[in-house]
């Protein structure tokens, strides 16, 4: 596989549930980022890891708890999340951070809280 | 504060130019980044510009004026395939994170 992958596409999930996204990028990249995407609002950056540490935490609510085993994976765990947190979560990827680097994409997971 | 203007729908005919405009107001700036972003799919890179002028790449081309604070993507000759949302960022801030605006949602027609 090639650039930057996500799993699962869709999740549908209760407000009791705990669930994970998982991104993993084949770039050789050394920074990993997860970005919110809601309608008709523009991509909001959650979290940004470079080398496995985290740089960023964007004022994110404790409910997402990202993970960094290594600079090739990165997950986003969730735990009692809100209907407001429905959206598509995209997971990115950049040689370095902070820098001019392109970040690549992935398609994101389409995530549902009922 | 940080602000980045895009119009949020544009409509044009295939075989047609299009201009997307841009306006931003941030705090630092190391360049503007247009990407494209099909209907469920992953936003994809068109162009970097840091320096002012006109970038040119094929069909697409983007503008950059710094002084201004003001960007536009122009595509040319229209396909129906290019009937997508096209979000313009810019890197900036105090950590050089990048700020994205809502997205223009082009739709283009026979």
């Amino acid at each position: 596989e090639t650039g930057v992958t996500q799993t699962p596409r869709h999740l549908v999930m209760g407000m009791t549930n705990k669930k994970s996204l998982k991104c993993e990028q084949h770039l050789g990249h050394n920074a990993m980022y997860w970005y919110k995407q809601s309608a008709k609002k523009p991509l909001e950056l959650m979290f940004v890891y470079n080398f496995k540490e985290q740089t960023e935490n964007n004022s994110v609510p404790s409910r997402f708890s990202p993970e960094c085993p290594n600079s090739s994976h990165l997950f986003l765990h969730l735990h009692t999340l809100q209907p407001e947190d429905s959206a598509l979560y995209l997971c990115a990827s950049s040689q370095d951070f902070p820098s001019t680097d392109t970040q690549y994409f992935g398609p994101g997971t389409r995530l549902t809280v009922l | 504060g940080q602000n980045i203007d895009q119009p949020t729908e544009m409509t044009a005919t295939e075989g047609a130019i299009v201009q997307i405009n841009c306006t931003y107001q941030t705090s630092g700036f190391n360049g503007l980044f247009w990407y494209q972003q099909h209907a469920g799919e992953a936003p994809t890179f068109l162009s970097y510009n840091v320096l002012d002028g006109l970038e040119e790449k094929g069909r697409f081309s983007s503008f950059l004026s710094r002084s201004k604070g003001y960007s536009y993507l122009l595509l040319k000759e229209l396909q129906m395939k290019d009937s997508a949302s096209y979000l313009c960022a810019v890197l900036g801030g105090a950590t050089n994170k990048l700020i994205f605006g809502t997205g223009t949602l082009l739709a283009v027609q026979p």
